[in-house]
């Protein structure tokens, strides 16, 4: 079975500053794919960004991007330009796919609270 | 609104009455899944469909749960007997490939 530990419980960020937030995870699978979500207040999970741990390439999207380490089980996610906005829970994820790379379930992580201060 | 929708959005229920919640699906989804969370932690799976059928069902699930998708289109998870510890959201999913959507949830407070 897959579990994922994300050990920071709360973070707290300056508006325009960088934050990483971690997570670690344990599996004996080799193909996998993993995400972060976000959790706004009172609003439903988005998804932030996707990983294939079959690529090397870190995945980017705009202001988020990861630092995928899979030897070390970690995979970490970098804010850049923290905007008020980015306020909420966030949820590192793994799935392992079904047969043919079919969307399978996903195993979440307990969430770290980042706050944005103005 | 082409997202996930879920009804109800909030269900207070005595402990022992049976609640049914409903999740309608982005349109072009085959996958639908269930999750439930609870306060401060992340969503635990319950079960998921591809189309109609029920592919796995968590262990975490108890006999009290039921879920269906009958037409491969929408689905119901229903709880019967609730007690206070299904006090919880229940999170609906849908998936073309690689990545959910989740809808807003339905949160249940069993009294």
């Amino acid at each position: 079975a897959q579990t994922v530990t994300q050990s920071q419980p709360e973070m707290s960020v300056q508006e325009a500053e960088t934050v990483t937030l971690s997570c670690t995870y344990d599996t004996s699978e080799s193909n996998y794919y993993l995400f972060w979500y976000k959790q706004p207040p009172s609003r439903q999970m988005i998804l932030v960004i996707r990983q294939e741990a079959y690529k090397q390439q870190n995945a980017t999207e705009n202001r988020f991007s990861v630092n995928f380490q899979k030897a070390a089980k970690s995979f970490s996610l970098k804010i850049s330009d923290s905007q008020l906005g980015d306020t909420a829970m966030y949820f590192c994820a793994f799935m392992k796919p079904g047969a043919g790379g079919a969307n399978s379930k996903l195993t979440f992580g307990k969430g770290i609270t980042l706050s944005v201060r103005p | 609104d082409t997202g996930v929708s879920q009804d109800p959005r909030h269900k207070i229920t005595k402990r022992g009455q049976n609640v049914t919640f409903r999740c309608d699906p982005i349109s072009e989804h085959n996958r639908l899944y269930w999750y439930r969370q609870t306060l401060g932690q992340g969503p635990e799976f319950l079960t998921y469909f591809q189309n109609e059928a029920q592919l796995e069902k968590s262990r975490l699930l108890s006999d009290r749960f039921s879920a269906e998708r009958p037409k491969g289109s929408f689905s119901t998870l229903e709880i019967q007997r609730t007690e206070q510890g299904d006090s919880a959201m229940y999170l609906c999913a849908s998936s073309a490939r690689y990545e959910q959507y989740f809808g807003p949830g339905t949160r249940l407070t069993v009294t």
